[in-house]
């Protein structure tokens, strides 16, 4: 059974500090998704890696993709307190279109 | 151009009631998924429907069961409610091999 295992759980961190999120996977997949959840809100997609060592950016987020370790990672620099929400990486495949989300990081920037 | 339309937004149902949620896909995607998530969890794979049938199932009873419509639409049904039913239900439209679009959700409390 493929698991998607997330790290930190949670994590609290300052305004203007780096930290990274850990996205582990059991089973080999053809693309890792990033997604953005607000409170009470749906899934806001961040970025889709769909090689081995893919990287993406966007403002302060950066995401990696290590498809022979099975590892990918969410790079926060520079946290602001709008970076506060909870973050969930997906295993997908191109086959099946069928995602399995990870557990979720929430994040919670303190000014 | 309209994204993933779900209905109801919100739903408050009793203990073995039925309840049937609606997503309408966005424009141009022909797949749709369901998801269940429940407060402080990731999303779990539910079903999927492609040409109005159902291609993939994840570890959920037959309680749950959907439909897809000519149009791409797709209801999904949750028959004799439990309490453990009550989660934010998300609809993800597609094209095979292509990036999700989430909805916004329907949030169903059993009571």
């Amino acid at each position: 059974e493929l698991k998607v295992e997330q790290n930190p759980l949670f994590l609290s961190m300052q305004e203007g500090k780096n930290y990274t999120i850990y996205c582990n996977y059991s089973t080999t997949s053809d693309r890792l998704y990033w997604y953005r959840q607000d409170p009470g809100k749906s899934l806001e997609s961040l970025f889709v890696l769909l090689s081995n060592g893919a990287v993406k950016q966007e403002g302060r987020l950066m995401a990696s993709l290590d498809t022979k370790a099975r590892l990918s990672t969410l790079h926060i620099t520079a946290a602001v307190h709008d970076l506060s929400a909870t973050y969930f990486c997906a295993v997908g495949f191109s086959a099946t279109n069928k995602l399995i989300f990870g557990t979720g990081t929430l994040l919670a920037v303190q000014p | 151009d309209a994204g993933v339309t779900q209905s109801p937004t919100h739903l408050i149902k009793t203990r073995g009631q039925q309840v049937t949620l609606r997503c309408s896909p966005k424009s141009g995607h022909d797949t749709v998924s369901w998801y269940q998530q429940a407060l402080g969890q990731g999303p779990q794979f539910i079903f999927q429907y492609y040409e109005e049938e159902e291609r993939q199932r994840g570890n959920f009873p037959d309680r749950f069961s959907g439909h897809q419509f000519p149009n791409y639409s797709s209801e999904l049904n949750v028959n004799a409610l439990l309490l453990g039913d009550s989660a934010l239900y998300l609809c993800a439209s597609s094209l095979i091999g292509y990036g999700y679009t989430f909805g916004s959700g329907t949030r169903l409390t059993v009571v």
